[in-house]
């Protein structure tokens, strides 16, 4: 059972467009949410992350909206650039010390068209 | 910031022999170790979850004898492909668990992976 639904799958934004990433989850016992970036041939890399005490969180063109009682959250890239082109994964945590206990998303493929 | 090494970035290796890949935590003690498998295309498949000086924890479907991994140090971990075949093709990942001070909100932070390649 997939603890967290990522959509779309694939997504094609124009150069300067918004590109807009959903997650789903059910357990509410998650209370952490990190996104990861991912290049062809590399690992996934960090790219920002939520907490339930906000709504939202902003760092640079990358925005998280997160909505508790509906328990989705979404990442928001503006101004989108080609240099964006990759796969998005939202992943999902209940509280730990350790950052035990992840469960990822399916991951978006991203494609910034210049 | 925090870094996770891993080693080979990509091997090459005959059918039926044994391959290890290392995942170093470079600037941190990592609590914890995860390895993941992932195909093209694909998401991340978590293969096993390991803590220093422990053994592993493989997730339903892995096959332990096969997938050996050893924690022998809050920053070094190793995932050991034993007998390997072209059907273990495939790009691994390692990730970092770095603590939360604060106590709550620990995150993984992944290697660059390790494209294997069985022949």
């Amino acid at each position: 059972q997939q603890q967290v639904k990522q959509s779309p799958q694939s997504l094609i934004v124009q150069k300067g467009g918004i590109s807009i990433i959903n997650c789903a989850y059910e357990n509410t016992a998650f209370d952490y949410f990190p996104w990861y970036q991912q290049f062809p041939g590399k690992g996934p890399a960090l790219l920002i992350a939520i907490r339930p005490d906000v709504s939202e969180k902003k760092e640079g063109r990358f925005t998280i909206s997160f909505n508790k009682s509906a328990k989705q959250f979404s990442l928001h890239i503006m101004d989108s650039q080609p240099g964006d082109s990759a796969t998005y994964f939202c992943a999902a945590s209940p509280p730990s010390y350790t950052g035990n206990q992840f469960y990822f998303g399916t991951g978006t493929s991203l494609t910034v068209i210049p | 910031g925090a870094v996770v090494s891993q080693h080979p970035s990509r091997v090459i290796c005959k059918s039926g022999t044994s391959v290890k890949i290392e995942c170093r935590s470079l600037d941190f003690q990592a609590t914890t170790m995860f390895w993941y498998r992932q195909f093209p295309k694909q998401s991340l498949m978590l293969m096993a979850t390991s803590n220093e000086g422990s053994k592993a924890t493989y997730e339903q479907g892995v096959e332990k004898d096969k997938f050996l991994i050893n924690h022998a140090s809050l920053t070094l971990s190793t995932l050991t492909v034993t007998s390997a075949h072209p059907e273990d093709s495939s790009f691994y990942i390692c990730s970092a668990s770095r603590p939360d001070p604060r106590g709550r909100w620990g995150t993984q932070y992944f290697g660059p992976g390790t494209r294997l390649t069985v022949l």
